[in-house]
């Protein structure tokens, strides 16, 4: 069974700190990984998606890696600002015919002005 | 467009009530899922509908009724509840769900916040 962890759960960083979020997941037969956000009583907005095929993909101050062999994806957030501030997800999904997302519990991140 | 609506955004209902969520995309997306997430806790999946066909059903209890009327709606039938489920149930649909599909990247709606009184 797929499992994903996201330590820390919270973490708090003053503005302009450039900071790296860590996702781990135990069975490296995933198809993709993805980054999402989530707003306190709001919904997930995806902001990056890796094929198992690609080491990285990068979106403005974003940046996300994966290492299937090690079970690794590390999102890299440059320049913080206080509007980063939110929840965390990363979701990973398996080979197979689903696409069912096994997601971690989340970083909550706090950016201080 | 990348937009998945959702409605309504809050919904109270009584243990005996018969209500209904509704979900919408215009991605020209072939899967759709609903989500469960109760607070400080990641999304659970309940149900995934791939080309209007339900193709999962996570042991999800009969009192939650799926429905997938078109490629573009899918519903949630709420009937006989408890307070337990109470929660936000999100939805969420991405282009396919099959292998070789190179474009499974799932978009999600803003949710419905579910009180069960």
């Amino acid at each position: 069974k797929q499992e994903v962890t996201q330590i820390p759960a919270a973490l708090s960083v003053p503005e302009g700190e450039n900071l790296v979020l860590n996702c781990s997941f135990t069975d490296s037969a995933i198809y993709n990984l993805q980054w999402f956000r989530q707003d306190p009583g709001k919904g997930l907005t995806s902001l990056l998606l890796i094929q198992s095929s690609q080491r990285e993909q990068t979106s403005g101050r974003l940046n996300a890696s994966l290492d299937k062999s090690s079970g690794r994806s590390t999102l890299y957030i440059a320049a913080s600002q206080p509007g980063d501030s939110a929840t965390y997800l990363c979701a990973v999904s398996p080979t197979g015919a689903n696409s069912k997302l096994t997601f971690g519990k989340g970083i909550t991140l706090s950016v201080r002005p | 467009d990348t937009e998945v609506t959702q409605t309504p955004k809050h919904l109270v209902m009584g243990m005996t009530n018969k209500k209904s969520l509704k979900c919408e995309q215009h991605m020209g997306h072939r899967a759709m899922y609903w989500y469960k997430q109760k607070a400080k806790k990641p999304p659970e999946l309940m149900f995934v509908y791939s080309y209007e066909k339900l193709s999962i059903n996570e042991s999800v209890p009969s009192r939650f009724s799926p429905e997938c009327p078109n490629s573009s709606l899918l519903n949630l039938h709420l009937h006989a509840l408890q307070p337990e489920d109470s929660a936000l149930y999100l939805c969420a649909s991405s282009r396919g769900v099959f292998v070789g599909e190179v474009d499974t990247e799932a978009f999600f709606g803003q949710g419905t916040r579910l009180t069960v009184v």
